[in-house]
């Protein structure tokens, strides 16, 4: 059975706080994502990354910052999180070439206060 | 304007009625057309693709895409309860998905 996990169901942070949101397949996929899921906004794009220690930008990467050290992890920063950034976060990954299916995690829904 | 644009409901109808879900797209470069589901706390599984304009029929759900006029559908036949769920179309584009905003639908026994 596929999966891809994420570190935590709920979060709830202060505003200023330095914020880790991780991410683990089991699928050696190339490709992973983050996005963010707001009502009526759908699902938003962070970032991405095609490989270990690559990173591209998505369509909403102000405030965050990513990192991939393994094939299998990809984490997620908010620097100093703010409240803007209370959100669902959902991880996705992918394998590389034609048409993807991409894999979701559970999500992180992450209360800034 | 977005690059796919999805009505966010919500959408409620009674069990066994026909559902209809839709989605525009700008780029005529997508290829590929998805339909993802979602329950309520859980992530997004795909639900179907197609590539380029046609139908394309699982069980009791058609996808149907039309390239000439940019525009996704989504037709659930003899709608369940556990139908109930956010409906999101999604474009591929280079190697990244494109999401519209999805639709919370709900089914009413």
């Amino acid at each position: 059975d596929v999966k891809v996990t994420q570190s935590s169901r709920y979060l709830v942070k202060r505003t200023g706080e330095k914020v880790f949101l991780e991410c683990v397949q089991d699928m050696d996929h190339e490709n992973m994502f983050w996005y963010r899921q707001d009502p009526g906004l759908g699902l938003r794009l962070i970032y991405f990354s095609y490989d270990v220690k690559m990173k591209e930008k998505g369509d909403i990467p102000e405030g965050y910052s990513v990192s991939r050290e393994k094939k299998e992890r990809f984490s997620l920063i908010l620097e100093s999180a703010s409240t803007s950034q209370t959100s669902m976060y959902l991880c996705a990954s992918d394998t590389r070439g034609g048409y993807n299916e991409q894999f979701f995690g559970p999500g992180t829904r992450l209360t800034v206060l | 304007q977005k690059e796919v644009e999805q009505d966010p409901g919500p959408l409620s109808v009674p069990e066994g009625a026909i559902v209809s879900l839709n989605c525009t797209y700008s780029n005529s470069a997508f290829q590929y057309f998805m339909w993802y589901r979602q329950y309520s706390r859980k992530g997004p599984e795909l639900l179907m693709y197609t590539y380029s304009s046609g139908n394309k029929e699982d069980g009791r759900f058609t996808a149907q895409v039309d390239k000439s006029s940019k525009y996704i559908s989504l037709f659930i036949r003899d709608s369940q309860p556990s139908d109930s769920a956010t409906y999101l179309c999604a474009n591929q584009g280079a190697q990244k998905l494109v999401f519209g905003q999805g639709t919370r639908l709900t089914i009413n026994p």
